[in-house]
């Protein structure tokens, strides 16, 4: 596997169920993100992890919970989701090497909440 | 605040012309980097091409290059020989040295069709 991976691809979930995605990357990089992508709207920059530590939470509600055991996994537990959660989560990771930004990206979990 | 806008919700060209997607930021930053992503309809967000400010040389890759003009902080970006595979959605992307870590700050997207 190369680059960043995550799975599953697609997820269907009631509300009351608790589900978790993954993501994972080769690149050797040393920070993790997650992001919402809903439908007409920009990408919403959710957690940051830098070298496993989490440095970065924008308002996100507690039934998204975050998990980073090492700096090339990366968990987004889900639980007590609403309708309104449904919509593309990405996954990225960069360098941080002296301010190096560039972010690469996952091919996505397309959440429906039921 | 720093901000992108991409004004042309939709465009679309024929195959093997030219199109050029703009992309204008907002920003009290010097030192921040610039770039374009692309999303095909299999979801997957790619870098296109990306540019450092301090740079004045326009980045190009392959058939993809940008015009940077700095004073102006616009960043668009030229397609030359539109492939069919080109269809997708384009974001222009900003971040910049001393802010939040991940704070990469995307446009709304242009939503481009390579027609045959």
């Amino acid at each position: 596997e190369t680059g960043v991976t995550q799975t599953p691809r697609h997820l269907v979930m009631g509300m009351t169920n608790k589900k978790s995605l993954k993501c994972e990357q080769h690149l050797g990089h040393n920070a993790m993100y997650w992001y919402k992508q809903s439908a007409k709207k920009p990408l919403e920059l959710m957690f940051v992890y830098n070298f496993k530590e989490q440095t970065e939470n924008n308002s996100v509600p507690s039934r998204f919970s975050p998990e980073c055991p090492n700096s090339s996994h990366l968990f987004l537990h889900l639980h007590t989701l609403q309708p309104e959660d449904s919509a593309l989560y990405l996954c990225a990771s960069s360098p941080w090497e002296g301010g190096e930004e560039t972010q690469y990206f996952g091919p996505g979990t397309r959440l429906l909440v039921l | 605040a720093q901000t992108v806008t991409q004004s042309q919700p939709e465009m679309s060209v024929q195959e093997a012309e030219t199109v050029t997607l703009s992309c204008t930021y907002d920003t009290s930053e010097s030192n921040y980097y610039l770039f374009w992503y692309k999303q095909p309809p299999s979801r997957q967000m790619i870098l296109v091409i990306r540019q450092e400010a301090y740079k004045q040389q326009n980045a190009t890759e392959n058939r993809f290059s940008v015009n940077f003009q700095k004073a102006a902080k616009s960043f668009s970006l030229k397609i030359s020989d539109s492939q069919l595979g080109d269809t997708a959605m384009y974001f222009c992307a900003f971040t910049y040295y001393g802010g939040s870590q991940g704070n990469l700050i995307f446009g709304k997207g242009t939503k481009l069709s390579v027609k045959p």
